[in-house]
């Protein structure tokens, strides 16, 4: 089983749509928790980080842990085309570069 | 500010050859991590390199391995290449040991024949 379990879609919604991704994890070490977007042929690009449990909201996207129940999400509200990407959730331990992905999920956000 | 640049982007092997992939970090930065992405397994830890020293390895085989350059400048080998080596190899850097403030470059894609 892997440490970070992510639904893989793929997922289409129509332009303005409210996406919400979602993770779990099982490695209760894990302290902070990413979202990357990619982009077809391009490598992962940080969106944002989340330390512990809590929200995290930057712009139309949001971040949520909630360390109880080991649940990782991400809103993306008013999603425009240029949102269609892969975004892959992952975990890590503080001061750790052994990043435990999931397996992402494939957006596609139609006009 | 340059990003993270990896050479070559494409690069076509044949079983049992060997191949080194380069990474140069974005100035400043002195942690170098690998990472290997394949349809099937996803994104997945190779090493960490933080001052010239390997920090943490992931779980691959021993024909897996990297250095990382006094100026913080960074190559994985792999020997002995396998069909599944294929994948689009990922380097990372950061200034410090801390995954979340990864910033990747855009990855050699290896195709193994």
């Amino acid at each position: 089983q892997k440490e970070v379990e992510q639904d893989p879609g793929p997922l289409s919604v129509p332009e303005g749509a409210i996406v919400s991704l979602n993770c779990t994890y099982s490695n209760s070490a894990f302290q902070y928790f990413m979202w990357y977007r990619q982009y077809s042929r391009k490598g992962p690009e940080l969106l944002m980080y989340t330390y512990s449990s809590g929200n995290k909201e930057d712009g139309r996207f949001t971040a949520q842990v909630d360390k109880s129940s080991k649940y990782i999400s991400l809103f993306i509200r008013d999603s425009q085309p240029s949102d269609s990407a892969t975004y892959l959730c992952a975990g890590a331990k503080y001061n750790n570069n052994d990043m435990r992905f999931g397996a992402g999920t494939r957006l596609t956000v139609k006009p | 500010k340059a990003g993270v640049t990896q050479t070559p982007r494409y690069l076509i092997k044949t079983r049992g050859q060997q191949v080194t992939l380069s990474c140069s970090p974005i100035s400043g930065h002195r942690s170098v991590s690998w990472y290997q992405q394949t349809p099937g397994q996803g994104l997945q830890f190779l090493f960490e390199y933080f001052s010239e020293t390997q920090r943490n390895k992931g779980n691959f085989p021993g024909r897996f391995s990297g250095r990382q350059f006094s100026n913080s400048r960074s190559e994985m080998n792999v020997s002995t290449l396998e069909l599944g080596d294929s994948a689009l190899y990922l380097c990372a850097s950061s200034f410090l040991p801390r995954g979340y403030e990864q910033f990747f470059g855009p990855g050699t894609r290896l195709t193994v024949l």
